[in-house]
């Protein structure tokens, strides 16, 4: 199974400051056919999981801005450019490119 | 509007098998289309358990692939999980989620039943 890893597991930010959450996954997410199986969600209180990137840098319909993926092969961040009250939850990346998919241990993002 | 919506025990005791349904509607489950479940346990991360297809195909986690099964109703747009040989580390919120078409992430997901598995 490939494992993906995230640091750091719990992310303490002042509103308005940047966050950086980063992935690694054990095997590249690059398919042949040119795309990266990399997304990234997000899990507020109380909530299902919410989509927020795919496949690494592509904001999901209605996804704030401030939001946003980079990355290639094995090494993946997620930014938030100014982190706001709303924004507090667990943060997960995710692989799709092998079965079985696997998800991050996720980070947890609270405000100070 | 795409709904989905979980339903099961809340508490089911140790060995026993559970059933969860997914019902869903403002689609159907057809070509290109795929249904999974995903767990959660308490404080712990999020864990993909199986999928199934609009052919058929069916997926499961590796560790858990002795004691899942996965089916589809599609006259009823449901789709069932089955574990059997529930312990109490099975204790989680579980969710179903769908892939549209084609596409490999999850685009809805349901609410979340909660399991609790104890004596």
């Amino acid at each position: 199974d490939i494992v993906m890893t995230q640091t750091p597991l719990s992310l303490s930010v002042t509103p308005g400051q940047p966050a950086s959450i980063s992935c690694r996954s054990s095997q590249s997410l690059l398919h042949s056919d040119g795309k990266t199986y990399l997304y990234w969600y997000v899990q507020k209180p109380g909530q299902s999981p919410q989509l927020l990137i795919y496949e690494v840098s592509n904001p999901f319909y209605g996804v704030s801005d401030r939001f946003s993926g980079s990355g290639s092969g094995t090494d993946f961040t997620l930014k938030i450019s100014r982190v706001e009250a709303e924004d507090v939850g667990l943060y997960y990346c995710m692989q799709t490119i092998q079965m079985p998919w696997t998800f991050g241990q996720g980070t947890q993002v609270e405000i100070k | 509007q795409v709904t989905l919506k979980e339903s099961g025990p809340a508490l089911v005791k140790p060995s026993q098998t559970l059933t969860l349904t997914c019902s869903f509607s403002g689609f159907s489950l057809s070509t290109g289309m795929r249904i999974n479940w995903i767990r959660q346990s308490p404080g712990k991360a999020l864990e993909w358990l199986a999928r199934i297809d609009w052919d058929d195909d069916k997926f499961y986690s590796t560790s858990l692939k002795t004691r899942l099964a996965i089916s589809k109703d599609t006259s009823k747009n449901q789709v069932v999980l089955r574990m059997t040989n529930m312990g109490p580390m099975d204790t989680a919120t579980y969710y179903c989620a769908r892939m549209g078409h084609w596409l490999y992430y999850f685009d809805y997901w349901g609410q979340g039943t909660v399991v609790t598995v104890s004596a």
